[in-house]
């Protein structure tokens, strides 16, 4: 089985600030983990995935999010924050299925204001 | 590359009437496309698994009767709500697999039925 909690179901910081959201993931094998984000209305856009290899990974937008497997930790960050960045944030994990599936769980979002 | 349509964007309909969704893969083929269903200020569940040219996987809960999904062809899948209700109003999307990239799902923009 495998879960995905997201700390802080609202976080606002003001343009410019660091953007610190927060995803911790229960697996019982070595999971691939995603962030999405969701405009008003609109489907998921893939920010980052890790699958394996560098635990740092680099997304759009100057996103990025390190897996710590030591703390079934996958944080997101932005160094600065824009107005284009509020929108709604989901982590989720999957693992590989025989054939080649995937199935995602996701967390249950973080909303991201950012304010003048 | 990686682009999911959906349509339609929006629907309204009648109680007791069938709704078609129809979720496209626009520029790869798709082995596997899955279905979400997201209620306001909520995270994405899980509806069903369709994989080309087989009867879909259905997610505990969901019933397939109600929820008829088709996935003829490795660009296209279907959603039909059947005998809709006030209840099935909610935010539809479908996301695709591409066979080379087992690992990430692209998301297509959703659809918002609206059951009268």
């Amino acid at each position: 089985a495998q879960s995905v909690t997201q700390l802080g179901s609202h976080v606002s910081v003001s343009e410019g600030a660091l953007v610190l959201l927060r995803c911790n993931y229960s697996s019982s094998v070595p999971p691939y983990l995603f962030w999405y984000v969701q405009y008003p209305n609109q489907g998921l856009q893939l920010l980052l995935k890790y699958t394996t290899g560098a635990t740092l990974v680099k997304g759009i937008n100057g996103f990025e999010a390190e897996f710590k497997k030591s703390e079934t930790s996958f944080h997101l960050t932005k160094p600065s924050a824009h107005m284009s960045d509020a929108a709604e944030y989901f982590c989720a994990v999957s693992r590989a299925y025989p054939g080649g599936g995937n199935k995602l769980t996701f967390g249950t979002g973080t909303q991201l204001k950012v304010e003048l | 590359g990686a682009v999911v349509s959906q349509h339609p964007s929006r629907v309204i309909c009648k109680s007791g009437t069938s709704v078609k969704i129809e979720c496209r893969s626009l520029d790869f083929q798709a082995t596997t496309m899955f279905w979400y269903r997201q209620f306001p200020k909520q995270s994405l569940m899980l509806m069903a698994t369709s994989n080309e040219g087989s009867k879909a996987t259905y997610e505990q809960g969901v019933e397939k009767d109600k929820f008829l999904i088709n996935h003829a062809s490795l660009t296209l899948s279907t959603l039909t709500v059947t005998s809709a209700h006030p209840e099935d109003s909610s935010f539809y999307i479908c996301s695709a697999r591409s066979q080379a990239g087992v690992t990430t799902q692209y998301f297509g923009p959703g659809t918002r039925l609206t059951v009268l």
